[in-house]
């Protein structure tokens, strides 16, 4: 268990549709990362948050967004839902937000079904 | 445009053998790099790191080997486990910037 935690587990929805992932770092940590990771792919970084701030982005949808609120946990929302959007989205913290040599934590994912 | 590359989906070696897993780069900024295990149903999670001021770090049965001029990093872990059979992705960055993750290679180790 690595202490970070993911809801839901799993979230079958429709194109279209908007949905709402969420994220509690490690205990401690003040970075949030966001990846996405689509059918035998690797990890494709999203965005990263630092302290309430957003720190840095990668391939990043515009119909995609993001906060992480003041007790530190973190939300990715996706909108106007694509079949191509199906995919693992997995959540990760750190303590202080160097994005290469910081270990990053991962949570358990977000299974995400778009029918 | 792969930057990270993990050419072999899978690997299949004995327990008790020496397993090796591949990972190559195209981009000589890298400067630092990470294997990451991952099981089914879970999240990654951090293996063994290597700066680029290295070509060798070592972490019990785990030893990752950099070859700069050749853009190439292994991982060798001696001897496998059971417990072993994982999705092994390997990571690079670059001024600590974003990491770029491979796809990964599934290491399966038979009994």
């Amino acid at each position: 268990d690595s202490g970070v935690t993911q809801t839901p587990k799993h979230l079958i929805t429709a194109t279209g549709q908007r949905v709402t992932l969420r994220c509690s770092p490690r205990s401690g940590d003040l970075s949030v990362y966001w990846y996405q990771q689509s059918l035998d792919q690797g990890l494709q970084f999203l965005i990263q948050y630092y302290n309430g701030e957003e720190r840095a982005k990668g391939n990043i949808l515009e119909r995609f967004s993001a906060q992480q609120f003041p007790d530190l946990h973190s939300e990715l929302n996706l909108s106007s839902l694509e079949l191509g959007d199906s995919a693992l989205y997995f959540c990760a913290s750190s303590v202080d937000g160097a994005l290469g040599t910081d270990t990053q934590y991962f949570g358990p994912g977000t299974r995400l079904t778009v029918l | 445009d792969q930057q990270v590359k993990q050419n072999s989906p899978s690997l299949s070696v004995q327990e008790g053998r020496i397993s090796i897993l591949n990972c190559d780069y195209t981009n000589s900024m890298f400067d630092y790099f990470l294997w990451y295990k991952k099981y089914p149903a879970e999240g990654p999670t951090f293996l063994i790191s290597i700066s680029s001021i290295k070509d060798k770090n070592e972490d019990g049965r785990f030893t990752v080997f950099l070859n700069k001029s050749a853009k190439h990093l292994s991982l060798h872990i001696v001897p496998s486990q059971p417990g072993d059979s994982a999705v092994y992705f390997c990571a690079a960055s670059h001024s600590n910037y974003q990491l770029i993750w491979g796809a990964g290679t599934k290491l399966i180790i038979k009994p």
